[in-house]
């Protein structure tokens, strides 16, 4: 089974342009998530799909930065403008939401390093 | 919500030694801990985790305690070697289940030949 899939790995950008992250989830899971990977903040959610629905939009990140989930199998990360600010890991993350919260595990993707000049 | 905090935020054990990372958090509520390792260059994986209804889980080298009362967990890694370098993150979320995760910020473990 493929494991969560993001591109690029790597992205450059100018400063103020509009760069558009993707992930594809495990098949079959209905939950997708959005992280930030810096080292002095950690790991920061941005945005949180069920179903495609959108559950979480972070709070302080929802000037530039907008998720959307096209279908089950397919999610982008839009940032516009970018600033350098931006620069960071960004993981995508899915899981299988069901009526045992057991079987609930995480999975990661191997992330957008993203670079903004 | 949630807040979790771990420490240290790095950690140097010989290799065969023990390795313990500490994370506390404030929200009563949480139920589900999980603790993800993760190698450079590569995504954080799940290593192990532990429900509310347990105070201790063991695997593979791994041992994870559940201190409700103090709101407290921990990772122990037992005779530690080379490939147990890593970031560790410990997690809470209070439903049960990865979908309301709070994260630490990690640890980055290093072991010292």
């Amino acid at each position: 089974d493929a494991g969560v899939t993001q591109t690029p790995r790597h992205e450059v950008a100018e400063k103020g342009q509009t760069i558009i992250l993707k992930c594809e989830p495990v098949s079959g899971h209905n939950d997708l998530f959005w992280y930030r990977q810096t080292k002095i903040q950690g790991l920061e959610l941005l945005s949180y799909f069920r179903s495609k629905s959108l559950m979480e939009d972070g709070g302080a990140f929802k000037d530039r930065f907008k998720a959307e989930m096209l279908n089950s199998s397919f999610s982008t990360l839009k940032i516009q403008p970018t600033e350098p600010k931006d620069s960071a890991v960004y993981l995508c993350a899915s899981s299988f939401w069901g009526v045992s919260p057991s079987q609930n595990t995480l999975y990661f993707g191997a992330g957008t390093r993203l670079s903004v000049l | 919500g949630e807040q979790v905090e771990q420490l240290p935020s790095i950690l140097r054990v010989q290799e065969g030694s023990s390795a313990s990372i500490n994370c506390t958090y404030e929200n009563s509520a949480s139920n589900y801990f999980p603790w993800y390792k993760q190698e450079p260059g590569e995504n954080p994986k799940l290593i192990i985790d532990i429900r509310s209804n347990m105070e201790r889980k063991q695997t593979q080298g791994l041992i994870v305690l559940l201190d409700k009362k103090a709101k407290r967990f921990s990772l122990h890694i037992t005779d530690t070697q080379p490939g147990d370098s890593a970031m560790y993150f410990c997690a809470a979320s209070n439903t049960g289940g990865a979908d309301r995760l709070t994260f630490g910020k990690g640890t980055q473990l290093i072991i010292q030949p």
